[in-house]
C-alpha cells in the first residue's frame, strides 16, 4: 500500500514564528501536492511539485514556501504564522491521476 | 464560479437509503473523475475513478459521469451508518501533471 506520511498531527504554533510541515511517501511518486482544507472552503492547492528541486505555485501560494530536496519528502514551510493560517494541511502524492494523502496535520496558529 | 460544484449538505439519510451526490463543472477539458471519501480527521482517500463518460459500479457504489451536461453523481446502495463521512468530488485534464480539482464535499450522515 501508499503510504504518505505527514510528519504530526496536530502543532500549535505563536504568531510570527517559522512553520516547518514534513512529507514523506515510499511511493517514488514524481508529483507531490500541499493542500489546506478549510469549512466551507474545501481543498484548496498551496503548492505542488513534479520533480526533485521543481515546485509551482497554486492557488493560494501567499504565505508559504516549499522545498523538495529528495523525491520522497516535500516539506511546506510557513514563513511567518499568521492567525489566518490556522487550518487543516494535507500532502498527496499523485500517481497518474490518483492521489494518495496522508492525515493531515491540524494547524493552530496562536 | 468555481471550476468544480458541490453542495456541502449535510446530507442526512436513514440507513438503507439510496444516496445521491453529485457535483457540476465547468472546464470541458476534464477527462478524468474522482470520487474521495474522507472520514473525519483522516485523509481523503479514492474511492471510485471514471474515464471520461458512463458508468462504473463498485459493490454498493455507482458513479455517473454526463459530460455533455458537465455533471457527475455518486449513488451508494443501502446505505449504512459507516458510510458517513464526507465524499469529494475531484477531476483533471490529460497532459500536465493531472492536477485534481476538487469540489467542497458533501458531508453525509447515515443515521440507524
Amino acid at each position: 500500500d501508499v503510504k504518505v506520511t505527514q510528519s504530526s498531527r496536530y502543532l500549535v504554533k505563536r504568531t510570527g514564528e517559522k512553520v516547518f510541515l514534513e512529507c514523506v511517501q515510499d511511493m517514488d511518486h514524481e508529483n507531490m501536492f500541499w493542500y489546506r482544507q478549510d469549512p466551507g472552503l474545501g481543498l484548496r492547492l498551496i503548492y505542488f511539485s513534479y520533480d526533485v528541486k521543481m515546485k509551482e505555485k497554486g492557488d493560494i501560494p501567499e504565505g508559504y514556501s516549499v522545498s523538495r530536496e529528495k523525491k520522497e519528502r516535500f516539506s511546506l514551510i510557513l514563513e511567518s504564522a499568521s492567525t489566518n493560517q490556522t487550518s487543516m494541511y494535507l500532502c498527496a502524492s499523485t500517481l497518474g491521476t490518483e492521489a494518495f494523502f496522508g492525515q493531515g496535520t491540524r494547524l493552530t496558529v496562536v | 464560479q468555481k471550476e468544480v460544484e458541490q453542495d456541502p449538505g449535510p446530507l442526512s439519510v436513514p440507513e438503507g437509503a439510496i444516496v445521491s451526490l453529485n457535483c457540476t463543472y465547468s472546464n470541458s477539458a476534464f477527462q478524468y473523475f474522482m470520487w474521495y471519501r474522507q472520514y473525519s480527521r483522516k485523509g481523503p482517500e479514492l474511492l471510485m475513478y471514471t474515464y471520461s463518460s458512463g458508468n462504473k459500479e463498485d459493490g454498493r457504489f455507482t458513479a455517473q459521469v454526463d459530460k455533455s451536461s458537465k455533471y457527475i453523481s455518486l449513488f451508494i446502495r443501502d446505505s449504512q451508518p459507516s458510510d458517513s463521512a464526507t465524499y469529494l468530488c475531484a477531476m483533471s485534464a490529460p497532459g500536465g501533471s493531472y492536477i485534481p480539482t476538487f469540489g467542497r464535499g458533501t458531508s453525509l450522515i447515515v443515521h440507524p
